[in-house]
């Protein structure tokens, strides 16, 4: 089984919807949880932190299931601009070592 | 400020010849992460420097990668005896310690290496 497991999508969305994506992982100490997003052809960039009593930032909600060890993210009134693969990433371990999902492609269509 | 730069942000080489990847980290970012990225595949950990500590290289794909981190800043990726599947986008982030508090990390815009 693998660390970090996305559905690689691709989710198409008209613009305005809610979607939502989860992230499995297998490790149960694992102890952060980060959503990044990265562009085409573009390195990848923080989108949120995710915490235990869920957390929002705008339009995005991130919420952590420690029982059923999945993170999710929720994009709600989905705009064009929010098109881009969104890669769930794990932090286990006393120090910085990181897993990264694979990610998961959402398209925003008009 | 300069965030994560990364040279050369091209390099074609043929295959058998030796490359060079060079990242400079975010100033005061003291721990530092080589990944790659082939073509619509996610991000690959290669290796980990974090301070003075001994590296993780429990990433690399083979004894033909090394990487070398000189004064806790400058990293050099090394590829020997480069082959096909070697091609990918090289990419390095930077962050700060976790006794630092803050995590995110910082990625360079990569290296896309094409071995022909």
């Amino acid at each position: 089984r693998k660390e970090v497991e996305q559905d690689p999508g691709p989710f198409n969305v008209p613009e305005g919807a809610t979607v939502a994506f989860n992230c499995t992982y297998s490790n149960s100490a694992s102890q952060s949880f980060f959503w990044y997003r990265q562009d085409c052809r573009k390195e990848p960039k923080l989108l949120m932190s995710v915490y235990s009593s869920g957390n929002e930032d705008g339009r995005f909600t991130a919420q952590l299931n420690r029982a059923s060890q999945y993170i999710s993210l929720l994009i709600r009134d989905s705009k064009l601009s929010d098109s881009a693969t969104y890669l769930c990433v794990v932090k286990s371990g006393g120090y910085q070592k990181v897993t990264f999902g694979t990610g998961t492609k959402l398209q925003v269509i008009p | 400020g300069a965030g994560v730069s990364q040279s050369p942000s091209n390099k074609v080489t043929e295959k058998g010849k030796d490359v060079e990847l060079r990242c400079d980290p975010i100033s005061g970012h003291t721990a530092l992460y080589w990944y790659r990225q082939s073509l619509g595949q996610g991000l690959e950990f290669l290796i980990y420097f974090q301070g003075n500590s001994a590296p993780d290289k429990s990433g690399l794909p083979s004894d033909r990668f090394s990487a070398e981190r000189t004064g806790g800043s400058v990293s050099t990726l090394t590829i020997q005896r480069t082959q096909q599947e070697d091609s990918a986008v090289y990419l390095c982030a930077s962050s700060l310690s976790p006794g630092q508090g803050a995590y995110e990390q910082y990625f360079g815009p990569g290296t896309r290496l094409t071995v022909t």
